[in-house]
């Protein structure tokens, strides 16, 4: 069965410093990945997608990137961390098919002091 | 632009009431796929049903049932009886349909709807 991991599930980190979560999934190939990020509040706003290594589309200009090195690893960065970076974290996998849905992550709670 | 509206944000009931979320979406495209996802409040989404735009046929999963009425573009989700442990964030997406083949599968979230059961 296919399966997603994300790391770490909270982090605390000083304005200025860098960012790595990593997402991973198993037990499929090929999966479309996506990270969304959750601000204070209800709604998921979608940062990128990728449908295939070194594929990344971006949703919303910001001071983040994202980078899928390998088939089922999705990595989202950043160089400088802003205040307003704060949020929820999820990540999430789809098959290549629309319609198939997401299955998400248990996401990351990113703090930035 | 596809879009998804859940106008009520917050909703709070007593227990064993039944409880209706709405979801009202809109787009182009012929063929789409819509999702209702529950949001504990350990964070991580929880997937509850996904119907396909030529399925209007109505689904029944034990307390939980959904409506689909494309006359309406509505998919709405009813709680019969709730509990306490209904308690968390429902969010309703739309997914993009075919487009020669390269879809994504991208889905659009609508804010959401926080549900409180007070026992």
């Amino acid at each position: 069965s296919q399966t997603i991991h994300q790391w770490p599930a909270t982090l605390v980190q000083p304005v200025g410093s860098p960012l790595s979560l990593e997402c991973t999934v198993e037990g499929t190939s090929n999966p479309n990945l996506y990270w969304y990020r959750q601000a204070a509040g209800r709604g998921l706003q979608l940062l990128f997608y990728s449908v295939g290594i070194g594929q990344i589309s971006s949703e919303v200009p910001q001071n983040l990137s994202a980078s899928r090195p390998q088939d089922r690893q999705f990595i989202l960065s950043s160089k400088k961390l802003l205040l307003s970076d704060s949020g929820f974290y999820l990540c999430a996998w789809s098959g290549f098919r629309e319609g198939y849905g997401y299955t998400f992550g248990s996401g990351t709670r990113l703090t930035v002091v | 632009a596809q879009k998804v509206t859940q106008a009520q944000t917050e909703i709070s009931v007593v227990e064993k009431e039944d409880v209706t979320l709405d979801c009202v979406y809109e787009t182009r495209d012929t063929t789409y796929y819509l999702f209702w996802y529950k949001q504990p409040p350990s964070g991580e989404l929880v997937f509850l049903i996904r119907r396909n735009s030529f399925d209007e046929q109505n689904e029944i999963s034990g307390r939980y049932s959904w409506n689909f009425q494309k006359s309406t573009s509505s998919f709405n989700f009813t709680i019969t009886a709730s509990q306490v442990v209904d308690s968390a964030v429902y969010f309703c997406a739309l997914s993009e349909g075919s487009d020669g083949g390269t879809s994504y599968g991208k889905l659009t979230f609508g804010q959401g709807t926080i549900l409180t059961v007070h026992p």
